[in-house]
Parts: structure tokens; sequence; C-alpha cells
């Protein structure tokens, strides 16, 4: 069935380095693929989004980029922060756009 | 606006023992979906209502598992009879339409023990 496979399961970094995360989905027919970041006791939330007319979309200090013909795709954060230690989703929607398909989440620790 | 408001945040029950879960998605919001994550792994899709209707249920893992939206509004999903293995974190969210970012609500954590 489809999946998405997501790299680190874990990544500690050191403040002001950057953090990479890198997923591969198998749906040749997605074409929107959300991140989320899930702090301790909430929800993911939606933090940046690409779809796939696009190949790289920036918002201040998080970027993605998007690979179709290799179904690869990766967040970037720059310039890390310790209130970016979070569990990051990448995802990768199917179905016409109404399925979602998550990665198994990349712990990010910060560390100051 | 409103975020998505899920009840309960908590509950412990026995195995053998129903539990029913509450979602209240962002009004106007007519695609709700029921997630689960179990011990750190994916958050795997259970299923996806459009309004009142269930228009993928594919995730759902048996019959043990019936969820509801009556009215197109607020869903429920609940477990009867529980079984170990349905302890997770169970999450809804709700979104615009195809292709559109999740609100997610802040889940509900199920121990069944």
């Amino acid at each position: 069935g489809e999946n998405v496979e997501q790299h680190p399961s874990t990544l500690s970094v050191q403040e002001g380095d950057s953090a990479v995360i890198k997923c591969t989905y198998s749906d040749s027919a997605s074409n929107y693929f959300p991140w989320y970041k899930q702090e301790l006791g909430k929800g993911p939330q939606l933090i940046i989004d690409i779809r796939s007319n696009v190949g790289e979309k920036k918002d201040q200090r998080i970027a993605v980029t998007l690979n179709k013909t290799a179904k690869h795709f990766s967040l970037h954060i720059t310039e890390t922060q310790p209130e970016d230690s979070a569990v990051y989703f990448c995802a990768a929607s199917i179905s016409g756009g109404f399925k979602t398909i998550f990665g198994a989440g990349t712990r990010l620790f910060v560390k100051a | 606006e409103a975020g998505v408001t899920q009840f309960p945040s908590h509950s412990v029950i026995e195995k053998g023992q129903t539990v029913t879960l509450r979602c209240d998605p962002i009004s106007g919001h007519d695609n709700l979906y029921w997630y689960r994550r179990v011990m750190g792994k994916e958050i795997k899709f259970l299923l996806h209502f459009v309004k009142e209707s269930k228009q993928d249920e594919s995730g759902m893992p048996n019959n043990r598992f019936l969820a509801e939206r009556t009215g197109g509004t607020y869903s429920t999903l609940k477990v009867q009879p529980a079984e170990l293995e349905d302890s997770g974190v169970y999450f809804c969210a709700s979104s615009r339409g195809a292709n559109y970012g999740y609100t997610f609500g802040s889940g509900t954590r199920l121990t069944v023990v």
C-alpha cells in the first residue's frame, strides 16, 4: 500500500546549526506534501506545505524541497533554536488529496 | 476561529469495556478525519467523513470500532469492546477540502489495561 518513509527518527543539533529531515513517498499520484510539528501534549500543527508544481518553498527559517522524479521531499530548518525541539512529521496526500499518509516522525532536540 | 476540540484528553479503561471519543471540528469544515498513533509509530489513518457521510473507512482496524458524524457536525469514535492493542493516541482533524492541511485536535490518549 501507500507509505511514507521518514529519516532520521531522532536528530540532535546544537543551537544555531541546521537540521534536515528527509522523506520518501510511494504513490506517484501524490501532489500535496505538508509538514507538521508536534509539541508535548498538543496535536500536530501544520508548519509548511508544498504542492507538486513547485520544487522549493521557504518561510523564514524553514524550507521544503520536493523532487517528484525521485519521490523525495525534505524539511530544512536553519539557525535552530531550543523552541524548535519537537516531533516533526512529513506527509503526502493520496486518494485525490482527501487522505494523508504520515511518516513515523522525527524527534528533534536542539541543545542550547 | 476555535480549533478542533477532542474529549476526553485521557482515558484509562479495562479490557472489554467501552469507550467513546468525541471530536468537534472547526465550524464549516466538511472534512473530518480520525487518526491513531501507537507507540511512537506513524500517525495512521482510520477514516474520513465528508459532512455526515463516511468517505473512506479503509483504516478502521475491525468491527469493534464505530465512528459516527450525525448531522455533519461533531463526530464520535466508539471502541467496543476495547482490547489491549487499542491503546494509543487518537487524533481528530478537520480540513477545508482536498489538498489542504489539517487542523488537529490535541488527541485522546487511550490506555487499555
